[in-house]
Parts: C-alpha cells; sequence; structure tokens
C-alpha cells in the first residue's frame, strides 16, 4: 500500500522567512513524487517533480530515499505563495499515472 | 491549462436524490479520474478510467458510479446522494506518464 503524509495541516510564515513543507511517504516500489498548489478556490497546478528536479517560483525538493521524504523548501516566501500544497506520489498501472494525496498543508505568508 | 470542463460548477440537492457531475476533456487523452477534495482528507480517488468503457474503482468509491461512453467524457454518478457527499469533486486527465491535469472543480453541497 502506498500512504503520503504531510504532518502540518497549518504552517504560517512571515515574508522573506524560509518555508519548508514536510512530506514522508510509504511505498514499496521506486517512487514518483509530485507537489501540487492549489490557490483558493482554483484547480490543482503541478508545481513540481522529483525527476525533473528543477525549481519553479524558488521551490525545490529533493527526494530523500532513506528517510522517504519529499520535502518542499523556499528560501524567501513571498505573500503570493499563500496556497494549499499537496505531496502526492504516482501508483503505476492500468491507471496511468494514479496519485495518492497527502492531507494537504495550507501555507500563510503573512506581510 | 489542460482542456478539461467539469459541469455543473456548484450544485445544492436533496438527499436521496441521483447526480451526475460531467468531465470533459479536448486533449484526446487516455486515463480519467474523478477525485474528491475534503479538509484534512487532501484528495481521494473515487474512480477512474483507462479507456472507453474501462473503468475501476479508487479508495472511496462506494455510493458512486461511473461511465465511459466516449474518450472525452467522464461521468461521475451519485445514485442516492447523502450528506457526507458533500464535497468539491475534481476531474483530472492524464496522457503522457506521470502528466495529471486537473479540472477546475465542482461543488456539491447535499442537504
Amino acid at each position: 500500500a502506498q500512504r503520503v503524509t504531510q504532518p502540518e495541516k497549518l504552517l504560517s510564515v512571515f515574508k522573506g522567512a524560509p518555508v519548508e513543507l514536510k512530506c514522508n511517504y510509504s511505498y514499496s516500489g521506486s517512487p514518483e513524487l509530485f507537489w501540487y498548489v492549489q490557490y483558493s478556490r482554483q484547480r490543482l497546478q503541478l508545481l513540481l517533480r522529483h525527476i525533473s528536479r528543477e525549481s519553479i517560483k524558488g521551490f525545490t525538493a529533493d527526494l530523500n530515499k532513506g528517510e522517504t521524504s519529499f520535502h518542499l523548501k523556499k528560501p524567501f516566501a513571498q505573500e503570493e505563495d499563500s496556497a494549499m500544497y499537496y505531496c502526492a506520489l504516482s501508483g503505476l498501472g492500468n491507471a496511468g499515472n494514479m496519485l495518492t494525496f497527502g492531507g494537504g498543508t495550507r501555507l500563510m505568508v503573512k506581510p | 491549462d489542460a482542456g478539461i470542463t467539469q459541469s455543473p460548477r456548484h450544485k445544492v440537492t436533496e438527499t436521496g436524490t441521483p447526480v451526475t457531475l460531467r468531465c470533459h476533456q479536448t486533449e484526446n487523452h487516455r486515463y480519467m479520474y474523478w477525485y474528491r477534495q475534503d479538509p484534512g482528507h487532501g484528495l481521494r480517488l473515487i474512480h477512474y478510467s483507462y479507456g472507453v468503457k474501462d473503468t475501476d474503482k479508487g479508495e472511496v468509491s462506494d455510493g458512486y458510479s461511473v461511465s465511459r461512453s466516449k474518450t472525452e467524457d467522464f461521468l461521475l454518478t451519485l445514485e442516492s446522494a447523502t450528506s457526507s457527499q458533500t464535497s468539491v469533486y475534481f476531474c483530472a486527465i492524464s496522457g503522457q506518464i506521470n502528466t495529471i491535469y486537473f479540472g477546475e472543480g465542482s461543488w456539491l453541497t447535499v442537504v
């Protein structure tokens, strides 16, 4: 079985402060991990995926297989980063890229 | 944004009535999914489809059925709506492996 855990439901930081949104997973195979962002009442958008190792909007995430983690980081938070963030893990098979999501973390960046 | 349209976007219905949500795509993608989003639970997979007339259950399929008679349409039916099915429903599509796009969501309230 695959599972994704985001231990923080809410993370509140001041503008300019570093941000780390935690994500831990359990999966028996080789995981594909993603971060999705949802701005207020909008659709989920792919923020980044571990295989591309890219930085989007200043966010990065490194897959740590030893700790089974995929934490999302940004060195200096901006007010426009306020949103819901979901960590997700892919399960391959007939469902193509069926995703299992964590419970989400709401990031609030205060001025 | 990928061509995904959900309808209706907002609906209020009474307990015990049937409800159908529609997801329409213009991308000709093979895989389509229905998720529900609830606070603290993130997104949970209800049903998915891997082709015309090919569907399977997800994590929270009880009380829901789906149909896919055309590549572009994936219907989600609540056979007899209950208050526990009050939620936001997201359709998603996937073509290439590891690329998922989400619709804008359908807000359903069962009273």
